[in-house]
């Protein structure tokens, strides 16, 4: 099992302004990811947070917009930027082991308001 | 593409009702299948998983069958709790792929 720790676990921030989120692990993993859950919606995964080199994003996500950091392979941070009122979710980073049917482990969340 | 489709909720039911949460999905080859489950102010953790056809997951009473020829996953307990509301969310993922695909969740309220 993994737990995970992410923060700041809620926000409100002003439109323009960017908010780093960090997820910390507290084992080495080699899958990581970070998922958005809009009011309402399904979990979409935005990325997947390589050790080392850039992330992989998913269709409809850019870097420029949400670009993550991987130092390690225990810590993550996804930063959302330039924000407006549609970029208002919850953000959750998410390891996983590698495998048919493994198992993912997911951090508390951070609910994002953007006014 | 892969998809997940579950029934909208809330669902509400009085102690030791019956439930179903209905689930079924889309996925080329042959996808293991989860449940999960978010309680309020958590996050969200597994409840129980099925990764090859006619396998039956199980945990805390619940229950779900991996049936590929209807393409359901179906969540069902014989007699839920206060302590069950939460939302319930299956989710899917291509064997090989460690990325989830998820339902858009199905919330569940138990009254006394």
């Amino acid at each position: 099992s993994a737990v995970i720790s992410q923060k700041p676990s809620r926000d409100i921030c002003q439109r323009g302004t960017s908010l780093t989120i960090q997820c910390q692990v507290d084992s080495q993993v080699t899958m990581m990811f970070w998922y958005r859950q809009q009011p309402g919606q399904s979990l979409t995964l935005i990325a997947t947070a390589n050790q080392g080199s850039e992330a992989t994003y998913e269709s409809g996500f850019v870097i420029d917009k949400f670009p993550i950091s991987r130092p390690n392979l225990t810590f993550s941070t996804l930063t959302v930027s330039n924000m407006s009122p549609e970029d208002s979710s919850i953000y959750l980073c998410s390891v996983t082991g590698t495998g048919v049917g493994t198992e993912a482990f997911f951090g508390q969340g951070t609910r994002l308001t953007v006014v | 593409g892969n998809s997940v489709t579950q029934m909208e909720g809330p669902v509400t039911l009085s102690e030791e009702a019956f439930l179903t949460i209905n689930c079924t999905y889309t996925a080329t080859g042959y996808p293991s299948l989860f449940w999960y489950v978010q309680y309020p102010g958590e996050g969200l953790q597994l409840l129980l998983k099925a990764t090859k056809a006619d396998d039956k997951g199980s945990n805390k009473g619940f229950e779900a069958t991996y049936r590929k020829e209807t393409t359901s996953f179906h969540l069902e307990k014989g007699s839920v709790q206060v302590s069950d509301s939460a939302v319930y969310f299956c989710a899917l993922s291509d064997q090989g792929y460690s990325t989830l695909t998820f339902g858009k969740g199905t919330m569940l309220l138990v009254s006394p």
